[in-house]
């Protein structure tokens, strides 16, 4: 199975700041016939369900505020909060949709400062 | 409005059964791939299951394989898991997915509110 990591596991960024988030997979989920990375980001707020962010590691799903980007290839991905508000707190996970055995990060939590 | 509504969930002792239930409104149903993901209390997402939209492919995960059965009704938009011998750490929300419209695999787009499975006795 790939495995998928992520860092940090939590991060506190001030109001308008920037936070930045990592997932490394083991191994590259570039598909090369296509040039697509099967990598995807959600965002889950307490109580809620996941919500799909990213995916094509960096194509802004529909109603995605455009300060949410996503960048990377391969194996090295990062998704960026240009400027972090307050309703922006929550658990944030990358997945890989390479294989057909789906694996998701272990979550980075966003709080504010 | 695109709905993905579990039900089905409950206690249930260790070794027991239990059938969840997705219905879908709002899309055409059996033009989707969908998947079951779980999240075992204060941890993270578990991708459980999948199936194409046909019904005629079919993944699970290594920790379900051999135990739980996925299953679809496209004429009744709906999407089930079959849950045999249950296990303690099988406890979790379990969530319906969709994969998002093209390709055989892709990003979840939608996902449903969950229900709760919880095994113990």
């Amino acid at each position: 199975d790939i495995v998928m990591t992520q860092s940090p596991d939590s991060l506190a960024v001030s109001l308008g700041e920037r936070a930045t988030i990592n997932c490394k997979s083991s191994q590259s989920v570039l598909y090369s016939s296509n040039n697509k990375n099967y990598l995807a980001w959600y965002q889950q707020k307490p109580g809620q369900p996941p919500k799909l962010l990213i995916y094509w590691a960096s194509t802004r799903e529909s109603g995605v505020p455009d300060r949410f980007s996503g960048s990377g290839s391969g194996t090295d991905f990062t998704l960026t909060i240009s400027s972090l508000q307050a309703e922006d707190v929550a658990v944030y996970y990358c997945q890989q949709y390479y294989s057909t055995t789906i694996t998701f990060g272990p979550g980075t939590k966003v709080d504010i400062k | 409005e695109v709905q993905l509504v579990e039900s089905g969930g409950g206690l249930v002792q260790p070794g027991g059964s239990l059938r969840l239930s997705c219905a879908a409104s709002g899309f055409t149903f059996s033009s989707y791939n969908m998947n079951w993901v779980r999240q075992a209390p204060g941890k993270g997402l578990e991708w459980v299951s999948y199936i194409s939209s046909s019904g005629s492919t079919i993944y699970y995960a290594d920790s379900v394989k051999g135990r739980f059965t996925i299953s679809r009704d496209n004429a009744k938009n709906s999407l089930y898991l079959q849950m045999n011998s249950l296990r303690a750490e099988d406890t979790a929300v379990y969530y319906c997915a969709r994969q998002a419209w093209g390709g055989i695999m892709n990003a979840f787009d939608i996902w449903g509110q969950g229900t709760m499975v919880t095994v113990s006795s």
